[in-house]
């Protein structure tokens, strides 16, 4: 089945040690999405790409950077966590045409400790 | 500009009661609309849509959602709650040519056995 996977779901990092969080999709869409979610809130938008072009959130904290070295994989790096960047990462793709709905993935949970 | 107004962030019914979660949406552009669920530690999964086409949209688990202009509602129902429909609900709304969707906070609904 076609689908949106993030890699891990569960990741435990330091105070200050960088991360990486993995999403791949075999969608074939050419939209990407990084999310950030804190309980009980909606997902915030980070940044997402449309095909190889960057946008991000005018509000996303430079501590937060994106690649997508091709159209299957997109990975979110936070260069230098603090306690306020636990959440739920949530990768997601979708298509300009049709009715722009977005897949996502199961999510990656961050734990800074 | 596009937003979303989710009434009651908390709503709780009987198993086999109706259930009714509203939103109202504000567009300067003809919108699409959605609802996603998400359960507990997982992504968001997309339960129904509007595109424009008929008013009346029937999704995924027996939920379904009218669109109505003149009120700019969304309202999601169901007229049997289940235990499994347990869950946190987002409406959202997108529009001609955009590329990202605006999340409403979200109503966390509880079914009583």
């Amino acid at each position: 089945d076609a689908m949106v996977i993030q890699n891990p779901r569960y990741q435990v990092t330091q105070f200050g040690k960088p991360v990486t969080l993995s999403c791949s999709q075999t969608l074939n869409h050419n939209v990407m999405y990084w999310y950030q979610q804190k309980s009980s809130q909606a997902p915030k938008l980070l940044f997402h790409y449309y095909d190889k072009d960057f946008n991000n959130e005018a509000d996303t904290p430079d501590n937060f950077q994106s690649r997508r070295p091709n159209t299957s994989f997109c990975f979110l790096d936070i260069r230098s966590p603090g306690l306020g960047d636990a959440a739920m990462y949530l990768c997601a793709t979708g298509r300009l045409a049709g009715g722009h709905e977005q897949f996502f993935g199961p999510g990656t949970r961050l734990t800074v400790l | 500009a596009q937003s979303v107004t989710q009434l009651g962030s908390h709503v709780s019914v009987s198993e086999g009661a109706l259930v009714l979660l509203r939103c109202n949406y504000s567009s300067s552009v003809p919108p699409y609309l959605f609802w996603y669920v998400q359960y507990p530690n997982q992504g968001l999964q997309l339960l129904l849509k509007y595109t424009s086409a008929a008013t009346l949209v029937k999704g995924i688990n027996g939920f379904e959602a009218e669109f109505k202009k003149s009120e700019t509602s969304f309202h999601l129902t169901k007229p049997s709650a289940h235990m499994s429909d347990a869950a946190e609900y987002f409406c959202a709304v997108s529009g001609q040519g955009a590329q990202k969707l605006v999340f409403g906070q979200g109503t966390r609904l509880t079914i009583n056995p």
